[in-house]
């Protein structure tokens, strides 16, 4: 059964940094692409960011560009995202998501796994 | 970006009725779209992708179409269960979006 589990949030003052972990297990992670999305309660989820099976190629929205990076350390089967210059704009919870591919062509089709989320409180 | 628009925003309906949910991509996505369901205080399932594909386990009351740029999630006889949030999410391009969301009331 697949189960993902993230940690690390958590109450921070802006302009301070954080690192997510995501905890994976009940599949082979290392064949498999990751997201990161986030949702504020009442709204609908926001995607963040992905990273390649491989980890050779990385995409980010552009409200997250350049202050947060997603890797991935297959031997601990984790994905993280690291964080930094938090802005108040960034409270959300933070799920981590499976990415379901398309075994013929390789494309990335749906996010047919989902954490429980771990929640980000950006406050001075 | 490709903005995604669903309608309505909210609907109300019994169970045993039919409810259909429109999501309309801001140019064409072809078929890669997907559809969740979201309940209070849990992460979204996935229900269908591919705009057509029923997820495994999920009950076929559930079914998806379209492609280009309109796409339809109908839930043929609403159970008790179904009362929740969906949303649509594109998968053509990067960034990735989401519809805003439709929620399936009681009446």
């Amino acid at each position: 059964q697949v189960h993902l589990v993230e940690s690390g949030g958590g109450v921070v003052h802006p302009r301070t940094s954080l690192r997510l972990s995501c905890a994976a297990a009940g599949f082979t992670f290392s064949t498999s692409a990751m997201h990161w999305v986030r949702q504020v309660p009442g709204k609908g989820p926001e995607w963040v960011a992905l990273i390649s099976d491989d980890g050779s190629n990385t995409y980010y929205a552009d409200s997250v560009r350049g202050r947060f990076t997603i890797s991935r350390d297959d031997s601990k089967n984790t994905l993280y995202l690291q964080m930094i210059s938090l802005r108040i704009e960034d409270t959300a919870v933070y799920f981590c998501t499976r990415v379901m591919t398309d075994p013929i062509t390789d494309y990335y089709l749906a996010m047919d796994a989902w954490g429980q989320g771990t929640t980000v409180i950006v406050s001075s | 970006d490709i903005q995604m628009t669903q309608s309505p925003s909210s609907v109300s309906a019994s169970v045993g009725d039919r409810v259909t949910i429109t999501c309309r991509a801001s140019q064409t996505i072809r078929s890669w779209l997907a559809w969740y369901q979201q309940k209070p205080g849990k992460p979204p399932k996935l229900l269908i992708y591919a705009a057509s594909s029923l997820q495994n386990g999920v009950p076929s009351r559930f079914s998806g179409s379209g492609s280009g740029t309109d796409f339809t999630l109908t839930i043929s006889s609403l159970g008790p269960d179904d009362f929740a949030t969906y949303y649509c999410q594109q998968a053509s391009n990067f960034p990735v979006t989401f519809g805003q969301g439709t929620r399936v009331e009681i009446k």
